[in-house]
Order: structure tokens, then C-alpha cells, then sequence
């Protein structure tokens, strides 16, 4: 069974559009995160939500909007599409606990804008 | 803003080589973590340091965290080409779930 589970693995759109990207984990965590990963493979974080309210906002654009709909879900939604938004996206989930929990993280979405 | 840097950026040897990964930061973490990320995927954690000075050791692959909790080493010994991947520390800002992860290094090891 997959622990992380995203899609679409890849994404391909034209400059301008709408697109989302979904996110399920069925590891019964509690907190939800989205990384952005750019080409030199520099992995930062965009968001995070613990059981379904956001927490962390590391201003990202507000083009970009996550949806938390449960806490085993976590999508982000992206506006009006860039060239600089071509990267990979990871999900991730964490359990809830002390200091150094582990992230498991998800295949990752390779988005291309063209 | 808190800023993870590895070095080597790139690595390349022989099998059977031994090889150390540094991890600097002038912040202060309650805890470092080390992944590995394999092409197409995410990454994998391998383990995580919580207390200053602190050495674990995972087969061949030798971690440890700095007394002052703000770096880190990882040391492989006799590396093997099923190393080869993107190596990735990661840390956690204190009183938060928020990893800054460092800017990775890659690593081939070639048979």
C-alpha cells in the first residue's frame, strides 16, 4: 500500500492556466506538507497543515492555494501558472510528537509550464 | 534566514571509497535529520540526531551532530554504487515541524 500517495506524476500546461495537484496519505498523520523542489534539487517548503488548518505559509505566492478537505488530504491548487513555477512538488505527512518526527514523502509531481 | 549548507555539492568515486558529507548552519536546531532521494522519487529518511554531540551509526553510513546542534557530518565507509543517490539533511526549527532542508549533495559511486 502506498503511504503517500500524489497525482498527477507529471504536468504539463501552457503559461496562464489552473492547475491542481492532489495529495492523499494513509498513514493516519496529522500534519500535511508541500515542498517545492527546483532544478539544482533545492528542497523547500511552501505549506503545512495540522489536521486540516494551515500553519505554516513560507510566502509562497497567493496564486498558489492548498486545500485541506481531511486530514489525510492536502491539494494545492495553482493560479495563472508561471515559467518559474516549473519544478517538482512533494507532499509529505508527519505523525504528530516531540522533536525529529519523521516525514514520509510522497513520488512527487513534476510540473512543466511552458 | 536559516540556511543549510552542504558540501561537496557533487561527489563522484570508486566503490570501496570512504567519503564524509558536511552539513553547516549558523542556526541552532532541535534536531538534524538525514534523507536520501533517489531519481523519480522523494526523499527517504535514513536517521535523525536529536542531542548535540550525539554519533549514530546505520551499517556502513556513520551520522553525527555537532555539540552545538547547528551541524552535522555523515561519513560512508567503503561506499557501494547502491549509495548513489542525493543525500539531504534537514532542520528542524525549534518549538516547530518545520524542516530547512540543506542543498543537498549528490553522490555516484561508480563499480
Amino acid at each position: 500500500d502506498t503511504a503517500v500517495s500524489q497525482t498527477p506524476k507529471y504536468l504539463v500546461t501552457q503559461m496562464g492556466n489552473d492547475k491542481s495537484i492532489k495529495c492523499e496519505q494513509n498513514l493516519g498523520h496529522d500534519t500535511m506538507y508541500w515542498y517545492k523542489q527546483d532544478s539544482k534539487k533545492f528542497l523547500k517548503i511552501m505549506f503545512s497543515y495540522n489536521n486540516k488548518e494551515l500553519i505554516i505559509n513560507e510566502t509562497v505566492p497567493n496564486r498558489f492555494s492548498p486545500k485541506s478537505p481531511d486530514k489525510a488530504h492536502l491539494n494545492l491548487h495553482i493560479n495563472s501558472l508561471e515559467l518559474g513555477d516549473s519544478a517538482v512538488y512533494f507532499c509529505a505527512s508527519s505523525p504528530p510528537g516531540l522533536a525529529g518526527e519523521e516525514q514520509f514523502f510522497g513520488p512527487g509531481t513534476r510540473l512543466t509550464v511552458l | 534566514t536559516q540556511l543549510l549548507e552542504q558540501s561537496p555539492q557533487f561527489l563522484s568515486i570508486q566503490e570501496g571509497e570512504n567519503l564524509t558529507v558536511y552539513c553547516n548552519s549558523s542556526s541552532v536546531f532541535s534536531s538534524l535529520q538525514w534523507y536520501r532521494q533517489e531519481p523519480g522519487e522523494g526523499p527517504v529518511l535514513l536517521v535523525t540526531v536529536v542531542t548535540g554531540g550525539e554519533v549514530k551509526k546505520l551499517k556502513r553510513l556513520t551520522f553525527q551532530f555537532g555539540d552545538a546542534r547547528k551541524d552535522s557530518s555523515l561519513h560512508i565507509t567503503a561506499a557501494q554504487p547502491g549509495d548513489t543517490g542525493l543525500y539531504l539533511c534537514a532542520g528542524e526549527v525549534r518549538g516547530t515541524d518545520k524542516l530547512i532542508f540543506g542543498t543537498g549533495t549528490r553522490l555516484q559511486v561508480f563499480p
